[in-house]
C-alpha cells in the first residue's frame, strides 16, 4: 500500500531563519507531488506541483521554493522565513497510472510557526 | 482570482438531519469535482468525486450533485452525524490543467447531537 510521509510534524523557526520540509511517498512511482499551505482560517493554497524529477512549477510568487531530487522525495525549502509564511504545510500526491489522477492523497502536515 | 467558492464558511446542523454543502466555481474547463475532509491538524482525505459528465454521484450517506450550467456542485450528508464534524473543501481540476487541483476556501461543518 501507499503511504506518504511528512516532517517535522511542527516546527517553530524565527524570522529570517532557513526552512526545509520533506515529504516523501513509498509503494509508487512517478507519482505527481504537491505542496499546499492552509494559513490560519483560509482554504489551501497551491504552491508547487511536480510531474518528474527535476520538474518543479510556481503557482504564487513567494518566499519559499520546492526540489525534487529523487521520483518520491519533494522538499519545500526557504533561505529566510517571514512572519507570514506561518502555516499548515500539506504536501499531496496523484497515482497517475490508477485511472483515479484527480484524486490526491495527503500526508500528516507540519505546523510551522515563525515566531 | 478564486476559482473555486464556498461562500460558507461554517454550517451547524442537527444530528440525523441533512447537511447540504455548496460550492461554485468559475472556469468552464473544469471536468472533475472532488469534495475532501479535513479534521484539525490532519491532512484532508477524499471523500467523493464527480465527472462533470453525470450530474450525481452517490455514496453511502454522501451525495455530490453538479449543475454544470450554474457552474455549481453540492454535497448533501444524509442522515448527518456528530463524526461528520469537520471542514470540507470543494475542489476541481481540469485535464488540460496538468492535473492541478484547485481548492476552495472550505465550510466548517458542525453536527449537533
Amino acid at each position: 500500500s501507499q503511504t506518504i510521509h511528512q516532517w517535522p510534524a511542527t516546527l517553530v523557526q524565527p524570522v529570517g531563519s532557513p526552512l526545509s520540509l520533506e515529504c516523501t511517498v513509498e509503494g509508487t512511482s512517478n507519482p505527481n507531488l504537491y505542496w499546499y499551505r492552509q494559513a490560519a482560517g483560509r482554504g489551501l493554497q497551491l504552491l508547487f506541483y511536480s510531474v518528474g524529477i527535476g520538474q518543479i512549477s510556481s503557482e504564487v510568487p513567494q518566499n519559499l521554493s520546492a526540489s525534487r531530487p529523487q521520483d518520491r522525495q519533494f522538499i519545500l525549502s526557504s533561505k529566510k522565513l517571514l512572519l507570514s509564511d506561518s502555516g499548515f504545510y500539506l504536501c499531496a500526491w496523484t497515482p497517475l497510472r490508477s485511472g483515479r489522477a484527480w484524486e490526491q492523497f495527503f500526508g500528516p502536515g507540519t505546523r510551522l510557526t515563525v515566531l | 482570482d478564486q476559482q473555486v467558492k464556498q461562500n460558507s464558511p461554517s454550517l451547524s446542523v442537527q444530528e440525523g438531519r441533512i447537511s447540504i454543502l455548496n460550492c461554485d466555481y468559475t472556469n468552464s474547463m473544469f471536468d472533475y469535482f472532488l469534495w475532501y475532509k479535513k479534521y484539525p491538524a490532519e491532512g484532508p482525505t477524499f471523500l467523493i468525486s464527480i465527472s462533470s459528465i453525470k450530474d450525481k454521484n452517490e455514496d453511502g450517506r454522501f451525495t455530490v450533485f453538479l449543475n454544470k450550467s450554474a457552474k455549481h456542485l453540492s454535497l448533501h450528508i444524509v442522515p448527518s452525524q456528530p463524526g461528520d464534524s469537520a471542514v470540507y473543501f470543494c475542489a476541481a481540476s481540469a485535464a488540460t490543467g496538468g492535473f492541478k487541483t484547485i481548492f476552495g476556501a472550505g465550510t466548517r461543518l458542525f453536527v449537533k447531537a
